[in-house]
């Protein structure tokens, strides 16, 4: 059983298109995130929600939106695709403040 | 505010060598301290965690690490390194309450035959 799924696990678009990647988590987890790992491998959070409420927002651009239609789910909605926008993208979960629990990664390459 | 410094962005060790990723946090309260491994075009798995008691951790693959309160460090260890653990390796520091959660650059570890 998958604890963190994320789809697509590739995504290839061309620039000015709009896009969602969707996550799910099945381990009854409180809160989830989103990551972008550029291609020096250095992860930044994007997002996190706990509960259904957005409480960490770092500054990445308004074109970049996530969305939470209940505990298990937090998906990922890019307006307006940039080239600087590719990059692998993480999502992961957590319970009170331990570990997080990462998804495989989807691979965005923006032509 | 907490912060993760993971000296040296790139190790390289011999097979059967030691093992050491360095890590260094700042904190104002206690935090909980994470290894992760990160495989080739895969996602991050833990390697172990402290929160709280025993301050020497056992993690998977023969990886352990050790708090050391005085010296604000969190360094993974390995006794024999082997081929399969070359990999990027990431150093995380959160609060109990879990919204602040920082990840290091990361290290990566090149073993060599």
């Amino acid at each position: 059983d998958t604890a963190v799924s994320q789809t697509p696990k590739y995504l290839v678009t061309q620039m000015g298109n709009d896009k969602s990647i969707k996550c799910e988590q099945n381990l009854g987890h409180d809160t989830m995130y989103w990551y972008k790992q550029d291609s020096k491998k250095f992860l930044k959070i994007m997002f996190s929600y706990n509960n259904k409420e957005l409480i960490i927002n770092e500054t990445v651009p308004n074109r970049f939106s996530p969305k939470s239609p209940d505990k298990a789910h937090l998906n990922l909605h890019i307006n307006s695709l940039e080239l600087g926008d590719s990059a692998v993208y993480f999502c992961a979960s957590s319970f009170q403040g331990n570990e997080q629990f990462f998804g495989p990664g989807t691979r965005l390459t923006v032509l | 505010a907490q912060s993760v410094t993971q000296l040296g962005s790139h190790v390289s060790v011999s097979e059967g060598a030691l093992v050491l990723l360095r890590c260094n946090y700042s904190s104002s309260v206690p935090p909980y301290l994470f290894w992760y491994v990160q495989y080739p075009n895969q996602g991050l798995q833990l390697l172990l965690k402290y929160t709280t008691g025993a301050t020497l951790v056992k993690g998977i693959n023969g990886f352990e690490a050790e708090f050391k309160k005085s010296e604000t460090s969190f360094h993974l260890t390995k006794p024999s390194a082997h081929m399969s653990d070359a990999a990027e390796y990431f150093c995380a520091v959160s609060d109990m309450s879990g919204n602040q959660f920082y990840f290091g650059t990361g290290t990566s570890l090149t073993v060599i035959p």
